[in-house]
């Protein structure tokens, strides 16, 4: 499975923008970028996917590098309900993998008030 | 509500016992899944189901057999478990074949091992 390397946390406070960076040097022509995040004692909430093009959401939107090696997701304000561990991870479309999701450690986003 | 629902939220069991793990979904996604989140520990991928077909076994164990009926529901059996099975057991489910397609988890079974 192709890897991903995420900041182990990060803080912001609220109502301001937060950009969460990951590197995915190894990613394949078929892996999409997956964004979960995991609000305490959750199950992981599916946030936003993309392929080669920049998307948006209600959610965030998602900022790929031309290379499609490293990617940013973009909260745009945020607020104490955005605290969470986020998940940055590829997802095959290829091969005999079922398209699975690895976990990562992820990132711990601290929002201050 | 997620749309994927687990129960029981909580169950607390002796060595000795046998329980199972119920998860359903009718999202109509082809595709669950069972993931292990220890403390401090990303989350584990145990099984994966495809089309009720067993796909994935990420050398879990034999004290853990899942059933997948048909693609609306899976099942985790628990027998002889450890104090080190002690974790948060949560359910996916997606299409399987597609990868510009999200998973939607459970809130988990709370699971205690005493």
């Amino acid at each position: 499975d192709a890897k991903t390397t995420q900041p182990n946390s990060m803080e912001s406070n609220e109502e301001e923008p937060v950009h969460l960076p990951c590197n995915h040097s190894t990613i394949s022509g078929t892996d999409y970028i997956h964004w979960y995040r995991q609000l305490p004692s959750q199950g992981p909430e599916y946030v936003i996917h993309g392929l080669t093009s920049n998307v948006n959401n209600r959610m965030a939107s998602l900022a790929i590098a031309e290379d499609r090696k490293s990617s940013t997701l973009i909260l745009h304000r945020a607020t104490l309900r955005d605290a969470a561990v986020y998940y940055c991870i590829l997802r095959d479309a290829g091969g005999t993998s079922y398209g699975k999701l690895t976990f990562g450690q992820g990132t711990i986003l601290t929002v201050h008030p | 509500e997620t749309g994927v629902t687990q129960t029981p939220r909580h169950l607390v069991m002796g060595m000795t016992n046998k329980k199972s793990l119920k998860c359903e979904q009718h999202l109509g996604h082809n595709a669950m899944y069972w993931y292990k989140q220890s403390a401090k520990k990303p989350l584990e991928l145990m099984f994966v189901y495809n089309f009720k077909e067993q796909t994935e076994n990420n050398s879990v164990p034999s004290r853990f057999s899942p059933e997948c009926p048909n693609s609306s529901h899976l099942f985790l059996h628990l027998h002889t478990l450890q104090p080190e099975d002690s974790a948060l057991y949560l359910c996916a489910s997606s299409h399987g074949d597609l990868a510009n397609y999200g998973y939607t988890f459970g809130s988990g079974t709370r699971l205690t091992v005493v």
